[in-house]
């Protein structure tokens, strides 16, 4: 079973663009949730996807948004890139809810 | 607020020897524990979880210690070995109002183990 994939694995950007990642879930996991890992501060939860509807929200301003896709498939969007942005990008999946979430490798995006 | 804490940020043992790694919560409506572990360049991987109704779960080497009173969870890792250098997360989970369930994160813990 192929496990949760996420495009691209590398970014670079700078800042005042707009950035789109993408996470493809394990086959037949429908929750898809989205965390920022930065040195220090671990990883935040910014959202939560289940069957196309955002069911959990962290707290992140509103440049940070998210979609889910009818076949799970998800995709975040950061609009208007601050440096502070630079982080690892990281997408978690599972079967259906939090119990055991099954991570990607991550997008590193570097905002200069 | 840091919901999930991991005060040592860093944590090297010798091959052979027990590694303790702690995590504290404040929050009491967390009903589910778990362990990641996390290696440079790789996504987190699930290591071991623990239920609160538990205090104690085992799994090979790694065993997983609740202490609700106190709120307080560890992990055992016996004996450690060089494989296992890597950034170990801490999380917790619990349902929030819509029925699903939330999982919080500490800031890690990066753990050497000295050949």
């Amino acid at each position: 079973k192929a496990g949760v994939t996420q495009t691209p694995r590398y970014l670079i950007k700078t800042r005042g663009q707009q950035v789109t990642l993408s996470c493809s879930p394990i086959s037949g996991h429908r929750s898809v949730s989205w965390y920022q890992q930065t040195p220090g501060q671990g990883l935040q939860f910014l959202f939560e996807y289940f069957s196309e509807t955002q069911r959990n929200k962290g707290n992140f301003p509103g440049r940070f948004s998210g979609r889910q896709f009818s076949n799970s498939r998800s995709e975040m969007n950061v609009s208007t890139l601050e440096l502070g942005d630079s982080a690892l990008y990281l997408c978690a999946s599972s079967f259906g809810s939090a119990e055991t979430q099954y991570f990607g490798p991550g997008t590193r995006l570097l905002v200069l | 607020d840091q919901q999930v804490k991991q005060n040592s940020p860093s944590l090297s043992v010798q091959e052979g020897r027990i590694s303790i790694l702690n995590c504290d919560y404040t929050n009491s409506m967390f009903d589910y524990f778990l362990w990641y572990k996390k290696y440079p360049a790789e996504g987190p991987t699930f290591l071991i979880s623990i239920s609160s109704i538990k205090d104690k779960n085992e799994d090979g080497r790694f065993t997983v210690f609740l202490n609700k009173s106190a709120k307080h969870l560890s992990l055992h890792i016996v004996p450690s070995q060089p494989g296992d250098s890597a950034v170990y997360f801490c999380a917790a989970s619990f349902s929030t109002q819509g029925g699903s369930e939330k999982l919080v994160f500490g800031k890690g813990t990066k753990l050497t183990v000295n050949p």
